[in-house]
Protein backbone atom coordinates (compact mmCIF):
# COMPACT_ATOMS: atom_id res chain seq x y z
CA UNK A 1 0.00 0.00 0.00
CA UNK A 2 1.42 3.41 -1.08
CA UNK A 3 2.02 5.94 1.83
CA UNK A 4 2.33 9.52 1.83
CA UNK A 5 4.15 10.79 5.19
CA UNK A 6 4.54 14.76 6.24
CA UNK A 7 7.20 15.84 8.68
CA UNK A 8 6.99 17.84 10.69
CA UNK A 9 3.47 17.59 12.10
CA UNK A 10 3.86 20.67 13.39
CA UNK A 11 5.93 24.13 12.82
CA UNK A 12 5.49 27.20 14.70
CA UNK A 13 7.40 30.08 13.14
CA UNK A 14 7.81 33.91 13.93
CA UNK A 15 6.67 35.99 10.85
CA UNK A 16 8.89 36.95 8.05
CA UNK A 17 10.82 33.68 8.10
CA UNK A 18 11.26 31.18 5.22
CA UNK A 19 10.19 27.86 5.71
CA UNK A 20 10.05 24.15 3.81
CA UNK A 21 7.87 21.69 4.21
CA UNK A 22 8.00 18.25 3.59
CA UNK A 23 6.23 15.39 2.23
CA UNK A 24 7.98 11.99 1.05
CA UNK A 25 6.44 9.18 -0.85
CA UNK A 26 6.97 5.22 -1.09
CA UNK A 27 6.43 5.00 -4.87
CA UNK A 28 8.23 6.84 -7.18
CA UNK A 29 5.41 5.96 -10.35
CA UNK A 30 3.41 9.05 -9.72
CA UNK A 31 1.30 10.58 -12.07
CA UNK A 32 1.65 13.76 -10.33
CA UNK A 33 1.71 15.71 -6.52
CA UNK A 34 -0.33 18.47 -5.36
CA UNK A 35 -0.07 20.48 -2.66
CA UNK A 36 -3.20 22.18 -0.52
CA UNK A 37 -3.88 24.23 2.55
CA UNK A 38 -6.85 23.85 4.69
CA UNK A 39 -7.98 26.41 7.73
CA UNK A 40 -9.40 25.02 10.58
CA UNK A 41 -12.57 23.25 10.16
CA UNK A 42 -13.01 23.90 6.21
CA UNK A 43 -12.14 22.69 2.97
CA UNK A 44 -9.77 21.74 1.06
CA UNK A 45 -7.80 24.55 -1.23
CA UNK A 46 -5.00 23.82 -4.20
CA UNK A 47 -1.35 25.77 -4.28
CA UNK A 48 0.43 24.07 -6.21
CA UNK A 49 0.16 21.32 -8.87
CA UNK A 50 3.33 19.14 -9.79
CA UNK A 51 3.54 16.44 -12.85
CA UNK A 52 5.77 13.54 -12.65
CA UNK A 53 7.77 15.18 -15.76
CA UNK A 54 8.22 18.14 -13.44
CA UNK A 55 10.67 19.48 -10.68
CA UNK A 56 9.02 22.76 -9.82
CA UNK A 57 6.45 24.65 -9.69
CA UNK A 58 5.39 28.43 -8.16
CA UNK A 59 2.85 30.47 -7.11
CA UNK A 60 3.67 33.83 -5.67
CA UNK A 61 5.59 33.32 -2.59
CA UNK A 62 5.34 29.37 -2.80
CA UNK A 63 7.50 27.08 -4.36
CA UNK A 64 7.43 23.18 -4.18
CA UNK A 65 9.36 20.98 -5.68
CA UNK A 66 9.89 17.22 -6.68
CA UNK A 67 12.06 14.53 -6.85
CA UNK A 68 10.67 11.57 -7.79
CA UNK A 69 13.86 9.12 -7.57
CA UNK A 70 14.05 9.90 -3.90
CA UNK A 71 10.38 10.30 -2.96
CA UNK A 72 10.06 13.48 -2.12
CA UNK A 73 8.57 17.06 -2.27
CA UNK A 74 8.66 20.13 -0.22
CA UNK A 75 6.67 23.33 -0.37
CA UNK A 76 8.98 26.59 0.22
CA UNK A 77 7.02 29.37 1.87
CA UNK A 78 9.06 32.66 1.80
CA UNK A 79 8.65 35.56 3.78
CA UNK A 80 6.13 33.80 6.12
CA UNK A 81 2.82 36.02 7.32
CA UNK A 82 0.59 35.00 9.73
CA UNK A 83 -2.32 34.55 6.81
CA UNK A 84 -0.51 31.52 6.18
CA UNK A 85 -0.76 29.98 9.44
CA UNK A 86 -3.10 26.87 8.39
CA UNK A 87 -2.56 23.11 7.74
CA UNK A 88 -0.90 21.85 4.79
CA UNK A 89 -1.66 18.60 2.93
CA UNK A 90 0.43 16.96 -0.09
CA UNK A 91 -1.16 14.23 -2.12
CA UNK A 92 0.12 11.87 -4.35
CA UNK A 93 -1.81 9.87 -7.36
CA UNK A 94 0.13 7.00 -7.81
CA UNK A 95 0.55 5.24 -11.24
CA UNK A 96 -0.18 2.05 -9.59
CA UNK A 97 -4.16 1.90 -8.25
CA UNK A 98 -6.40 4.43 -9.00
CA UNK A 99 -6.20 6.45 -5.41
CA UNK A 100 -5.11 9.85 -4.48
CA UNK A 101 -3.09 9.40 -1.39
CA UNK A 102 -3.27 12.15 1.52
CA UNK A 103 -0.09 12.75 4.03
CA UNK A 104 -1.67 13.32 7.52
CA UNK A 105 -0.89 17.49 6.62
CA UNK A 106 1.87 19.56 8.81
CA UNK A 107 0.34 22.19 10.89
CA UNK A 108 1.73 25.84 10.44
CA UNK A 109 1.55 28.60 12.89
CA UNK A 110 3.34 32.09 12.02
CA UNK A 111 3.51 34.32 14.68
CA UNK A 112 3.35 37.79 14.49
CA UNK B 1 -17.67 28.79 -11.77
CA UNK B 2 -16.25 25.62 -11.94
CA UNK B 3 -17.00 24.00 -8.13
CA UNK B 4 -17.84 20.84 -6.81
CA UNK B 5 -21.12 21.18 -4.48
CA UNK B 6 -21.71 19.00 -1.40
CA UNK B 7 -25.25 19.29 0.90
CA UNK B 8 -25.89 19.82 3.30
CA UNK B 9 -22.60 21.31 5.05
CA UNK B 10 -23.54 20.05 8.72
CA UNK B 11 -25.88 17.47 9.39
CA UNK B 12 -26.65 15.62 12.65
CA UNK B 13 -28.40 12.68 13.18
CA UNK B 14 -29.57 9.77 15.23
CA UNK B 15 -27.94 6.26 14.79
CA UNK B 16 -29.49 3.98 12.11
CA UNK B 17 -31.56 6.91 9.95
CA UNK B 18 -30.62 6.40 6.55
CA UNK B 19 -29.00 9.05 5.19
CA UNK B 20 -27.48 10.58 1.82
CA UNK B 21 -24.69 13.36 1.45
CA UNK B 22 -24.87 14.41 -2.24
CA UNK B 23 -22.29 15.59 -4.55
CA UNK B 24 -22.02 17.35 -7.70
CA UNK B 25 -19.44 18.71 -9.95
CA UNK B 26 -20.05 21.18 -12.98
CA UNK B 27 -16.85 20.34 -15.15
CA UNK B 28 -17.40 17.03 -17.16
CA UNK B 29 -15.43 15.27 -14.43
CA UNK B 30 -15.02 11.35 -14.94
CA UNK B 31 -13.48 10.80 -11.88
CA UNK B 32 -15.28 11.28 -8.44
CA UNK B 33 -14.10 10.09 -5.36
CA UNK B 34 -15.45 10.69 -1.50
CA UNK B 35 -12.76 11.02 1.71
CA UNK B 36 -13.75 11.51 4.98
CA UNK B 37 -11.32 13.38 7.83
CA UNK B 38 -10.50 12.04 11.21
CA UNK B 39 -8.39 14.18 13.57
CA UNK B 40 -4.44 12.16 13.76
CA UNK B 41 -5.69 9.89 10.72
CA UNK B 42 -5.43 12.37 7.86
CA UNK B 43 -7.75 12.37 4.83
CA UNK B 44 -8.75 8.58 3.65
CA UNK B 45 -10.54 7.80 0.61
CA UNK B 46 -14.02 5.80 0.74
CA UNK B 47 -14.98 4.88 -2.70
CA UNK B 48 -14.62 6.35 -6.17
CA UNK B 49 -15.81 6.15 -9.31
CA UNK B 50 -13.53 6.61 -12.97
CA UNK B 51 -16.87 7.52 -14.59
CA UNK B 52 -20.24 6.36 -15.19
CA UNK B 53 -21.53 3.08 -13.65
CA UNK B 54 -18.02 2.76 -12.75
CA UNK B 55 -17.37 2.59 -8.89
CA UNK B 56 -15.04 0.72 -6.51
CA UNK B 57 -14.07 0.68 -2.99
CA UNK B 58 -11.06 3.17 -1.23
CA UNK B 59 -9.63 2.11 2.07
CA UNK B 60 -12.60 2.46 4.23
CA UNK B 61 -15.40 1.71 2.76
CA UNK B 62 -17.51 -0.42 5.38
CA UNK B 63 -20.90 1.16 6.04
CA UNK B 64 -20.78 3.48 3.10
CA UNK B 65 -22.74 3.11 -0.29
CA UNK B 66 -22.24 5.11 -3.77
CA UNK B 67 -23.69 5.04 -7.06
CA UNK B 68 -22.90 6.95 -10.03
CA UNK B 69 -25.66 7.19 -12.63
CA UNK B 70 -25.19 10.55 -14.04
CA UNK B 71 -21.63 12.23 -14.47
CA UNK B 72 -22.17 14.60 -12.40
CA UNK B 73 -23.45 13.59 -9.20
CA UNK B 74 -21.83 11.16 -6.57
CA UNK B 75 -23.70 10.60 -3.78
CA UNK B 76 -22.75 8.97 -0.52
CA UNK B 77 -24.84 7.17 1.48
CA UNK B 78 -25.49 5.70 4.87
CA UNK B 79 -27.99 2.77 5.04
CA UNK B 80 -27.54 2.35 8.61
CA UNK B 81 -25.10 5.39 10.49
CA UNK B 82 -23.18 5.00 13.36
CA UNK B 83 -21.26 7.05 15.43
CA UNK B 84 -17.98 5.65 14.37
CA UNK B 85 -19.35 7.39 11.68
CA UNK B 86 -18.95 11.13 12.95
CA UNK B 87 -17.15 12.79 10.81
CA UNK B 88 -15.85 15.36 8.35
CA UNK B 89 -16.33 14.53 4.50
CA UNK B 90 -15.27 15.69 1.47
CA UNK B 91 -15.96 15.04 -2.34
CA UNK B 92 -13.57 15.35 -5.00
CA UNK B 93 -13.18 15.04 -8.59
CA UNK B 94 -10.58 15.33 -11.55
CA UNK B 95 -10.96 15.03 -15.38
CA UNK B 96 -9.45 11.88 -14.84
CA UNK B 97 -7.55 9.38 -12.47
CA UNK B 98 -3.74 10.33 -14.07
CA UNK B 99 -4.22 13.12 -16.35
CA UNK B 100 -2.64 16.07 -16.18
CA UNK B 101 -5.15 17.90 -13.99
CA UNK B 102 -5.25 17.77 -9.99
CA UNK B 103 -8.09 17.45 -7.81
CA UNK B 104 -10.95 19.87 -6.94
CA UNK B 105 -12.57 19.01 -3.61
CA UNK B 106 -16.13 20.32 -2.49
CA UNK B 107 -16.67 22.83 1.34
CA UNK B 108 -17.19 19.64 3.24
CA UNK B 109 -20.08 18.04 4.94
CA UNK B 110 -19.85 17.70 8.95
CA UNK B 111 -21.94 14.63 9.93
CA UNK B 112 -22.34 13.71 13.70
CA UNK B 113 -23.99 10.67 14.47
CA UNK B 114 -26.23 10.26 17.91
Amino acid sequence: KQEVTQIPAALSVPEGENLVLNCSFTDSAIYNLQWFRQDPGKGLTSLLLIQSSQREQTSGRLNASLDKSSGRSTLYIAASQPGDSATYLCAVSFVSGNQFYFGTGTSLTVIP
Amino acid sequence: EAQVTQNPRYLITVTGKKLTVTCSQNMNHEYMSWYRQDPGLGLRQIYYSMNVEVTDKGDVPEGYKVSRKEKRNFPLILESPSPNQTSLYFCASSLRQGAYYGYTFGSGTRLTVV
